[in-house]
């Protein structure tokens, strides 16, 4: 069984500029959740995405938008990137049955807005 | 809104000693899990332990263990027996039933175990 990836690893971009992370889901998942945890605080959520569609969202501006594709992978975007959105980037994966409410996590992608 | 407060930031043991750490949330929800995740320097989020609302008996997992004082909204972890490997970031979260089934965070506890 595969776990959940993330692409890439680390990332270095500018003030203003746009972004995409990557996320793999666990095998047989098909809800995708994101989440932003700056340095030294807990993760805070972003939105969730269930069989295409966005299903939550938390309280994140409209430049944050994501998408999930049919193999249940998923893209987080942010544009006019800005200084304060350096931080670590979550994908978390779930499925149905009696891991409903368990959410696996990948490894994360830190990205640093300069 | 819910919310999860986590009031040690730090915490430090020696190996093989046992830990508490204290964790208090807020909601109005009836319906919800709460768990304990594990934040090692390799940044992945390992699930450590979880409880359902609904059951009294608290979780155990090997060398962890809840205390879920469901009327006082607390869900304290218990490390027995700590081992080096136990160093690590860990937060309590918060998940409701219904809606969008986000994990509600606390501000993290770093535990060091010292050998």
């Amino acid at each position: 069984e595969t776990g959940v990836t993330q692409s890439p690893t680390h990332l270095i971009k500018t003030r203003g500029q746009q972004v995409t992370l990557r996320c793999s889901s666990q095998s047989g998942h098909n809800t995708v959740s994101w989440y932003q945890q700056a340095l030294g605080q807990g993760p805070q959520f972003i939105f969730q995405y269930y069989r295409e569609e966005e299903n939550g969202r938390g309280n994140f501006p409209p430049r944050f938008s994501g998408l999930q594709f049919p193999n249940y992978s998923s893209e987080l975007n942010v544009n006019a990137l800005e200084l304060d959105d350096s931080a670590l980037y979550l994908c978390a994966s779930r499925g149905g049955g009696a891991s409903y409410n368990e959410q696996f996590f990948g490894p994360g992608t830190r990205l640093t807005v300069l | 809104a819910q919310t999860v407060t986590q009031s040690q930031p730090e915490m430090s043991v020696q190996e093989a000693e046992t830990v508490t750490l204290s964790c208090t949330y807020d909601t109005s929800e009836n319906n919800y899990y709460l768990f304990w995740y594990k934040q090692p320097p390799s940044r992945q989020m390992i699930l450590v332990i979880r409880q359902e609302a609904y059951k009294q008996q608290n979780a155990t997992e090997n060398r962890f263990s809840v205390n879920f004082q469901k009327a006082a909204k607390s869900f304290s972890l218990k490390i027995s027996d700590s081992q080096l490997g136990d160093t690590a970031m860990y937060f309590c979260a918060f998940i409701q039933i219904q809606g969008a089934q986000k994990l509600v965070f606390g501000q993290g506890t770093r535990l060091t175990i010292n050998p």
